[in-house]
């Protein structure tokens, strides 16, 4: 089956840098990717769309200048956590629809847990 | 709008039934089901985009009401691989998923 990666499947940085998390679908092409974000024993909530060589569409409530997200090609879309905190602390996983898949499957990245001390 | 999903945990014996239900106070375009593993990414199970619309593989099956507002997943004769938890998504514009709070299925010897 169609297989999406994300980079790194964990990270642990320290409060106020950044961290920059990749999206890949590995064999293709994706136009449009989402970033979900999961607190541990919660659902996946939504974060944004992101849309390759377009702006990204953030869901309500979400900070477009805290997530930024970048799709500056067909295969690879980046979350960039800026100023971390502790609260940013979460499960972030990617997922992307495979053109020649089942009518709206969704394959997931394997996720990547931040730890933000 | 997040679908609502019951019950919230179930806990079976190996070879036991399960039923998680998903419901919308509106009528949906789809609902999706995936299963997610601890620590782990979720997988899609299956999609039902027709009002009355029942579906499965092997022992998991699932069905869709006339009015395409509940949908129900049926686990039958369980084993011990299908401990984890479930969601129900629904679509919310093109491809954009809404999970539901999820339901934490866990599977004894």
């Amino acid at each position: 089956g169609a297989v999406v990666s994300q980079h790194p499947s964990w990270v642990i940085c320290k409060s106020g840098t950044s961290v920059k998390i990749e999206c890949r679908s590995l064999d293709f092409q994706a136009t449009t990717m989402f970033w979900y974000r999961q607190f541990p024993k919660q659902s996946l909530m939504l974060m944004a769309t992101s849309n390759e060589g377009s702006k990204a569409t953030y869901e309500q409530g979400v900070e477009k200048d805290k997530f930024l997200i970048n799709h500056a090609s067909l295969t690879l879309s980046t979350l960039t956590v800026t100023s971390a905190h502790p609260e940013d602390s979460s499960f972030y996983i990617c997922s992307a629809s495979h053109p020649g898949g089942i009518t709206g499957e969704l394959f997931f990245g394997e996720g990547s847990r931040l730890t933000v001390l | 709008q997040q679908p609502v999903q019951s019950p919230q945990a179930v806990i079976l014996r190996e070879g036991e039934d399960a039923v998680i239900n998903c419901s919308s106070s509106k009528a949906l375009y789809s609902v999706h089901w995936y299963r997610q593993k601890h620590g782990e990414a979720p997988v899609f199970l299956m999609i039902l985009l027709k009002g009355g619309e029942q579906k499965g593989h092997e022992k998991i099956s699932a069905s869709f009401n006339e009015k395409k507002q509940q949908s129900s997943l049926y686990l039958t004769a369980s084993q011990l691989s299908y401990s984890g938890t479930y969601f129900c998504g629904t679509e919310w514009g093109a491809q954009k998923l809404v999970f539901g709070q999820g339901t934490r299925l866990t599977i004894n010897p």
